[in-house]
């Protein structure tokens, strides 16, 4: 097991386009995050999964955000209709929740660029 | 709230020196976790500690050590004769549960080890 995988590494698109990237967490770990993080900045909560339930969004989850984990494995996050705002590393976390012992393991991250 | 701050943005220390990161949490829970991560230049957030609520003892790894103090909502971080590999950006992190299952990250120190 070589830890958390993100796809792409780097992504740059146009205003307007749509986006997906891609994270392979560590396998069994049943907890999944989705992370954001902005250049001088500490990384931000956009939403969380166990399994495959999405439990907990951030308010800076807009509608053109949408996560998925479909059977509780990798996890898709897209964006639609892209805007400049959106430029930012994208990381994912997993983890494995055994009482309460948990902690975060993020991968290398994504890397966008809206021009 | 929950809030994490580092209120040291970039600190540069010649190698060898000794250097302290702060951090001061902010909950009202009475159950929560703090930790630390280092994020080297690769971009990818490594785990150093995590440290629950309850346990106030300071614990030491190698040359790494750690200061909680709840009085002073501190979780502080010592390096010991810091090298050049300790170079990277050091988050501290809260997470609360109770609330939210979110890790709340501070806004970073980057730390640079001169030779």
């Amino acid at each position: 097991d070589t830890g958390v995988s993100q796809n792409p590494r780097h992504k740059i698109t146009k205003r307007g386009q749509n986006v997906t990237f891609r994270c392979d967490p560590i396998s069994e770990h049943n907890r999944l995050y989705w992370y954001r993080q902005t250049l001088g900045q500490g990384p931000e909560f956009l939403t969380y999964f166990q399994n495959e339930a999405q439990l907990e969004k951030s308010r800076l989850l807009s509608d053109r955000f949408s996560a998925e984990r479909p059977k509780g494995s990798f996890s898709t996050l897209e964006i639609q209709r892209t805007e400049q705002g959106d430029s930012a590393m994208y990381l994912c976390a997993s983890s494995l929740v055994l009482s309460r012992q948990e902690k975060l393991f993020f991968g290398s991250g994504t890397q966008l660029s809206v021009l | 709230a929950q809030k994490v701050t580092q209120a040291q943005t970039e600190i540069s220390v010649v190698e060898k020196e000794d250097v302290t990161l702060d951090c001061v949490y902010e909950t009202r829970d009475t159950t929560y976790y703090l930790f630390w991560y280092k994020q080297p230049p690769s971009g990818e957030l490594v785990f150093l500690i995590r440290r629950n609520s309850f346990d106030e003892q300071n614990e030491i790894s190698g040359r790494y050590s750690w200061n909680f103090q709840k009085s002073t909502s501190s979780f502080n971080f010592t390096i010991t004769a810091s090298q050049v590999v300790d170079s990277a950006v050091y988050f501290c992190a809260l997470s609360t549960l109770k609330i939210s299952n979110q890790f709340y990250f501070g806004t970073g120190t980057s730390l640079t080890v001169i030779p």
